[in-house]
């Protein structure tokens, strides 16, 4: 199957940590992935891991991909305001180019 | 710049008309995708090209018909639109597939 779960809503507070969570299906996934999208606006690209990869870090950001379990995570660390949005992980397969969305998390970063 | 542009933006429509939304990429990119993007934030493929040829076709009505006059273009067109065709829809492009580059999308609400 190709389903992609990840919750719907996230509340933080400014300058603390940010955990969006992501399970998927498919054991075949090859790239992972996580896009963002602000009001209004299309979606961004802000990091990806392959599955050979436990964890890869980028500035703010921390990719942990559990494969046994099935589990991707980002984390952002000292959450900002304009880190509010709605985070999509997405996964692509024998890296084709069809990428599976997951169901979206808005992010609400309150003062 | 150097993007993915779409038009129109926004695009209010009567039920059973016949219209299209245009789709450019000036990145030099071989792939281009258009997704559809639910009043409920789900994102889900609907078509893709590779130098003008389809190689990604998912279950949508034959009522949508995608256009690749070059590489560079990739045109939706939708006869007899419907209710449930009211959705953003997203053209993205790529050139490797880890790395998909989304337009800022089209507002269709079909009354």
């Amino acid at each position: 199957g190709e389903d992609v779960e990840q919750s719907l809503f996230l509340s933080v507070r400014e300058g603390d940590s940010s955990v969006i969570n992501c399970t998927y299906t498919d054991s075949s996934s090859t790239y992972l992935y996580w896009y963002k999208q602000e009001p209004g606006a299309g979606l961004q690209l802000l990091t990806y891991i392959f599955s050979n990869m436990d964890m890869k870090q980028d500035q703010r950001l921390t990719v942990l991909l559990n494969k046994k379990d099935k589990h991707l995570s980002l984390r952002i660390a000292d959450t900002q305001t304009g880190d509010s949005a709605i985070y999509f992980c997405a996964e692509s397969i024998g890296g084709g180019n069809k990428l599976t969305f997951g169901t979206g998390t808005q992010l609400k970063v309150e003062l | 710049d150097t993007a993915v542009s779409q038009t129109p933006k926004y695009l209010v429509t009567q039920m059973g008309n016949d219209k299209s939304i245009k789709c450019e990429q000036n990145l030099g990119h071989d792939t281009m995708y258009w997704y559809k993007q639910d009043s409920k934030k789900f994102l889900k493929i609907m078509f893709s090209y590779n130098n003008k040829e389809l190689i990604i076709n998912e279950t949508v009505p034959n009522r949508f018909s995608p256009k690749s006059p070059d590489k560079a273009h990739l045109n939706l067109h939708i006869n007899s639109l419907e209710l449930g065709d009211s959705a953003v829809y997203f053209c993205a492009s790529s050139q490797v597939s880890n790395e998909q580059f989304f337009g800022p999308g089209t507002r269709l609400t079909v009354l």
